[in-house]
């Protein structure tokens, strides 16, 4: 079983739908991430967090440590939002910095 | 600022040839991890440095792959001799502090 599972793989949306990407992980964490990676490759950081909820546009990230859940949300989606959105985890242990990602979710978002 | 810098973008070589994949850091970042991305393990961390020096090589395959930094503004990814099974997406990311990380454009590697 991999540390990090993402769910859906795949989710298909019309453009101004609510999104809704979740990540579960079965270690103790010091750090969550959020990436984004467009078709051509470029992966870019979203979010990191530790507990509670960050907010940027219209990108929400969300983390129950208790749970260890957390779930990335988009209002009002558009075309442009379409692309792989990747959860990694940054272990407890010691001041270790390595990251551990789940397979990633698909996104479409169609007109 | 220019970002991280990868080079080749692209390469394409034969099986048992040595390859080289170049990163040049952001300036001023400190800490410098070399992932691999395919579609069977999605991303995987390879090695990652702290001032120059070897933190976390957990993740190297084999003795085929090394990593080098010898300076703050340069790394090195070696795989010799190269196999159809290294093809894959290959990124560097530095970060200032180990916690957020900026990635680089990648080197798609097609052994063949």
């Amino acid at each position: 079983k991999n540390e990090v599972e993402q769910s859906p793989q795949n989710l298909t949306a019309q453009e101004g739908e609510f999104i809704t990407i979740n990540c579960s992980y079965s270690v103790g964490i010091s750090a969550l991430h959020w990436l984004q990676q467009h078709p051509g490759g470029g992966i870019v950081s979203l979010f990191m967090l530790s507990s509670g909820k960050k907010k940027h546009g219209r990108l929400i990230a969300t983390i129950n440590i208790q749970e260890k859940h957390s779930s990335l949300h988009i209002t009002a989606s558009h075309p442009r939002d379409s692309a792989v959105y990747i959860c990694a985890v940054r272990s407890q242990r010691g001041s270790n910095y390595k990251l551990t990602f789940g397979k990633g979710t698909l996104l479409t978002v169609n007109p | 600022d220019a970002g991280v810098i990868q080079s080749p973008r692209h390469e394409v070589t034969e099986m048992g040839q040595e390859v080289t994949l170049r990163c040049k850091p952001i300036s001023g970042h400190d800490y410098l991890f070399w992932y691999r991305q395919t579609m069977m393990r999605g991303l995987e961390l390879l090695i990652y440095f702290n001032n120059n020096v070897p933190i976390d090589d957990s993740g190297m395959p084999e003795d085929r792959f090394s990593a080098k930094m010898p300076n703050a503004s340069f790394s090195t990814l070696k795989i010799q001799p190269s196999e159809p099974r290294d093809s894959a997406v290959y990124f560097c990311a530095s970060s200032p502090s180990g916690r957020e990380q900026y990635f680089g454009p990648g080197t798609r590697l097609t052994v063949t």
